[in-house]
């Protein structure tokens, strides 16, 4: 069974640009989840989505946004980008038993450099 | 935000010593997962423990759940280079896993 992808694995962008990012979940999740994780504030949740709605938000600004298909593919943008935006953006997937034992699978992140 | 503190944050050790990172809180978990991430990939699932006083072993690795459960060790006998990397502890709050702050591993041959 293929693991988590996302796409592109590296993005250079300048300020003020968008950027949208990819994450295709392993076959039969329907749960894909979006993390940053820079030096200085770790791992920290942006987003849930499940069945094509966004179930859970971190605390991050508007500007971040995703969106989930129906095939449970997801995509997250970030509009006007700021140098603090770089870092590496991971996504994570998991089949939702919906128990405390619910394992997420992440893929290998997309670094984005923000200029 | 139920914050996990992990110490120490940098370790550096020589291939065949013996070590433990720790993960903190004021909180009391259901549930706390270990993480490892290596550098340029995601991180993955170490174990998860869920019984307060629990002890799991995955092969030199030896994970416990404080009995409060509010905190848990990891530790790895013999460290191996293929050891190197960032440990993470983790819980779920909700629909949310929130992260600790990471113990950077560095195994050197």
């Amino acid at each position: 069974k293929a693991g988590v992808t996302q796409t592109p694995r590296y993005l250079i962008k300048t300020r003020g640009q968008q950027v949208t990012l990819s994450c295709s979940p392993i076959s039969g999740h329907r749960s894909v989840s979006w993390y940053q994780q820079t030096p200085g504030q770790g791992l920290q949740f942006l987003f849930e989505y499940f069945s094509e709605t966004q179930r859970n938000k971190g605390n991050f600004p508007g500007r971040f946004s995703g969106r989930q298909f129906s095939n449970s593919r997801s995509e997250m943008n970030v509009s006007t980008l700021e140098l603090g935006d770089s870092a590496l953006y991971l996504c994570a997937s998991k089949v939702e038993a919906g128990g405390i034992t619910d394992t997420q699978y992440f893929g290998p992140g997309t670094r984005l450099t923000v200029l | 935000t139920q914050l996990l503190e992990q110490s120490p944050q940098f370790l550096s050790i020589q291939e065949g010593e013996n070590l433990t990172v720790y993960c903190n809180s004021s909180s009391v978990f259901s549930s706390l997962q270990w993480y490892r991430q290596e550098p340029g990939e995601g991180p993955v699932l170490l174990v998860t423990v869920v019984t307060g006083g629990e002890v799991k072993k995955l092969k030199r690795l030896t994970f416990q759940f404080g009995d409060a459960r509010k905190d848990s060790s990891l530790h790895i006998t013999a460290a191996q280079p293929g050891d190197t990397g960032l440990y993470l502890c983790a819980h779920r709050g909700g629909n949310q896993f929130y992260f600790g702050t990471g113990t950077s591993l560095t195994v050197i041959p």
